[in-house]
């Protein structure tokens, strides 16, 4: 079964601390990767795109990267700001699907 | 910058009842979806929607729920009557690529709330 899993559920990082978000998923025939940001009771929005032919993305204090041999990314956020608290998903594009399969998500504090 | 819009915001309805969520995809996408969000569980796909016809469903998509595009620029998603368990956020979501899965942009989603 094509599963997408982050860990840990929660996370509290002091404000200007870089942190890393895990995401790992099941099966290695991927399309692409999404990463998305959720405020609560909010709708996605999203952050960055690995194509599946791609090690990595950049956008800003963000950098997502794709291993997908070991089924696993990482988004990477740099000198965190409290305005970064949200709950962080993942979703991964599986061949042979067109929809995306989220994980549960990190629940992201950043502690002023 | 283009994004997806939604309508209502939030919904409440009885059981039993038909409702129908309402979104505009961006403008010269071609790939349409609805997700749901039961509170506190994962965004689960529903339906994609392409050149008017669905063309990938889910088990939750049972014969309860419909999809339309209706004109050039909405797209609904019907659920006949609702049960107390069809409470959750729907997030409609387009993409510009058809064939290939590319970025897909979600909508605020519609709080649907069935008592």
């Amino acid at each position: 079964k094509q599963e997408v899993t982050q860990i840990p559920a929660a996370l509290s990082v002091p404000e200007g601390e870089n942190l890393v978000l895990n995401c790992s998923f099941t099966d290695s025939a991927i399309y692409n990767l999404q990463w998305f940001r959720q405020d609560p009771g909010k709708g996605l929005t999203s952050l960055l795109l690995i194509q599946s032919s791609q090690r990595e993305q950049t956008s800003g204090r963000l950098n997502a990267s794709l291993d997908k041999s070991s089924g696993r990314s990482t988004l990477y956020i740099a000198a965190s700001q409290p305005g970064d608290s949200a709950t962080y998903l993942c979703a991964v594009a599986f061949f042979g699907n067109e929809k995306l399969t989220f994980g549960t998500g990190t629940r992201l504090t950043i502690i002023p | 910058e283009p994004e997806v819009t939604q309508t209502p915001s939030h919904q409440v309805t009885q059981m039993g009842q038909e409702v129908i969520l309402r979104c505009v995809p961006i403008s010269n996408h071609l790939y349409f979806y609805w997700y749901r969000q039961i509170l506190g569980q994962k965004v689960e796909f529903l339906v994609s929607f392409y050149n008017n016809e669905i063309s990938e469903k889910s088990e939750i998509f049972d014969d309860q729920f419909s999809v339309e595009r209706p004109d050039g620029s909405n797209f609904t998603l019907k659920i006949r009557s609702t049960k107390l368990e069809d409470s959750a956020m729907y997030f409609c979501a387009s993409s510009l690529l058809a064939g290939v899965p590319d970025t897909q942009y979600f909508g605020p989603g519609t709080r649907l709330t069935v008592l």
